[in-house]
């Protein structure tokens, strides 16, 4: 089976702190993408990458930055974090191609408050 | 930006078939539509997927018009444990490099 984990379920985080969410993907996959979730807005794509060392913007990327230095990990950072950032953030992970063909595997979540 | 719209919330009965549909004017040429399920506290999981005309598998169907802007999510005789959060998925390639976008998701209610 497939395994997506995060690293955290659960995250409390001030503003202005350096914030780091993980995830790690066990199936090789090349294509790994991060999302928030929020009330009514459905998922929302912040930052996707196809091969390590390569990242796009999704729709939501102000605010965050991504880093993926490992084919089976994709981090997302927050330079400082703020309190509209609070949210649930949501890791996926696929095989190669840019087509919605590949079916995406998703994480747990990690709920994210910032006070 | 592509959009795809859904209803935000339906209700139904066991054993009722349920059928949502999603509208995606702008989907790409090569795209196929995805439909995920996601339960309260767990990421979405993949139900099926399309490219056009019909499909369908052990827990639902598809339904996709020629002209493609739209799909249907067909659940048959729905149980209380459908209840979940429905999205649809298309790639977005009107800005030139691919995006996925999801809709912002039904909200499937099954009553007793």
């Amino acid at each position: 089976d497939v395994k997506v984990t995060q690293s955290s379920r659960y995250l409390v985080k001030r503003t202005g702190e350096k914030v780091f969410l993980e995830c790690v993907q066990d199936m090789d996959h090349e294509n790994m993408f991060w999302y928030r979730q929020d009330p009514g807005l459905g998922l929302r794509l912040i930052y996707f990458s196809y091969d390590v060392k390569m990242k796009e913007k999704g729709d939501i990327p102000e605010g965050y930055s991504v880093s993926r230095e490992k084919k089976e990990r994709f981090s997302l950072i927050l330079e400082s974090a703020s309190t509209n950032q609070t949210s649930m953030y949501l890791c996926a992970s696929s095989f190669s191609g840019t087509s919605s063909y590949n079916e995406q595997f998703f994480g747990p979540g990690t709920r994210l408050t910032v006070l | 930006l592509a959009k795809t719209t859904q209803p935000i919330s339906m209700d139904s009965y066991e054993g009722q078939e349920v059928n949502i549909t999603c509208s995606h004017n702008n989907i790409a040429t090569n795209d196929y539509i995805t439909w995920y399920q996601q339960f309260p506290s767990q990421g979405p999981r993949f139900i099926i997927q399309g490219y056009k005309t019909k499909v369908t598998n052990e827990v639902a169907s598809l339904f996709i018009p020629a002209d493609r802007k739209s799909s249907t999510l067909s659940l048959p005789r729905v149980s209380l444990s459908d209840t979940a959060v429905y999205y649809c998925l298309v790639g977005d390639a009107s800005g030139g490099s691919y995006i996925p976008t999801f809709g912002r998701g039904t909200s499937l209610i099954v009553h007793p």
